[in-house]
């Protein structure tokens, strides 16, 4: 079973500050992902990472796959208090059975 | 239909009751993943279904649980004889068959009383 760690697992920053959340893992993914879960609702994917070194940026979002496959991180620059959420790592590697991590809880204060 | 419909939205049931949860997936999706979710937590994986093959149940955490899917459709979750700490959101998620990007229902909050 793969085992995803994410830090920090909560994160309280005032708006337009920068962040940055990291996912890790001693195992090696084909792909990984980052969803975002708002409360009372299910996770909605953000990106999916393929390609070891991969960089994707979705707006003020930046994602990057370790060149090793086995970690990955979400920056977040000038947080808006619509980021607030549950972030969550989330890879299968072989089989299709997705493994998520625990999630980092972010909080942007206005 | 347009997203993954899980029903019902909430439920409370007394301890010791069975309680059923549905899921219906994205139309086409061959997969189909149950995750439980306690309050303030990750998610937890439960089940994994796909296509016709046998599913993969080994997160199911006891024997009280128990889900089915037919074909490519609807799925069901069981709960024998629930218990105060089954209470959490179940959540489904379905994909396309080779790819592990999810798609998630809104998920059932249980409440066992």
């Amino acid at each position: 079973t793969q085992l995803l760690e994410q830090s920090p697992q909560f994160l309280s920053i005032q708006e337009g500050e920068n962040l940055t959340v990291y996912c890790n893992s001693s195992s090696v993914f084909s792909s990984l992902q980052w969803y975002r879960q708002e409360p009372g609702e299910g996770p909605v994917l953000l990106v999916t990472v393929v390609t070891g070194g991969e960089v994707k940026k979705l707006k003020r979002l930046t994602f990057q796959f370790g060149d090793a496959r086995k970690d990955s991180s979400l920056h977040i620059t000038a947080a808006q208090p619509g980021d607030t959420g549950l972030y969550l790592c989330a890879a299968g590697a072989g089989s299709y059975q997705l493994t998520f991590g625990k999630g980092t809880k972010l909080s942007v204060i206005p | 239909g347009a997203g993954v419909s899980q029903s019902p939205s909430n439920k409370v049931t007394e301890k010791g009751k069975d309680v059923e949860l549905r899921c219906d997936p994205i139309s086409g999706h061959t997969a189909l993943y149950w995750y439980r979710q306690r309050l303030g937590q990750g998610l937890e994986f439960l089940i994994y279904f796909q296509g016709n093959s046998a599913p993969d149940k080994s997160g199911l955490p006891s024997d009280r649980f128990s889900a089915e899917r037919t074909g490519e459709s609807v799925s069901t979750l069981t709960i024998q004889r629930t218990q105060q700490e089954d209470s959490a959101v179940y959540l489904c998620a379905s994909s396309f068959r080779g790819r592990t990007e999810a798609f998630f229902g809104q998920g059932t909050r249980l409440t066992v009383v």
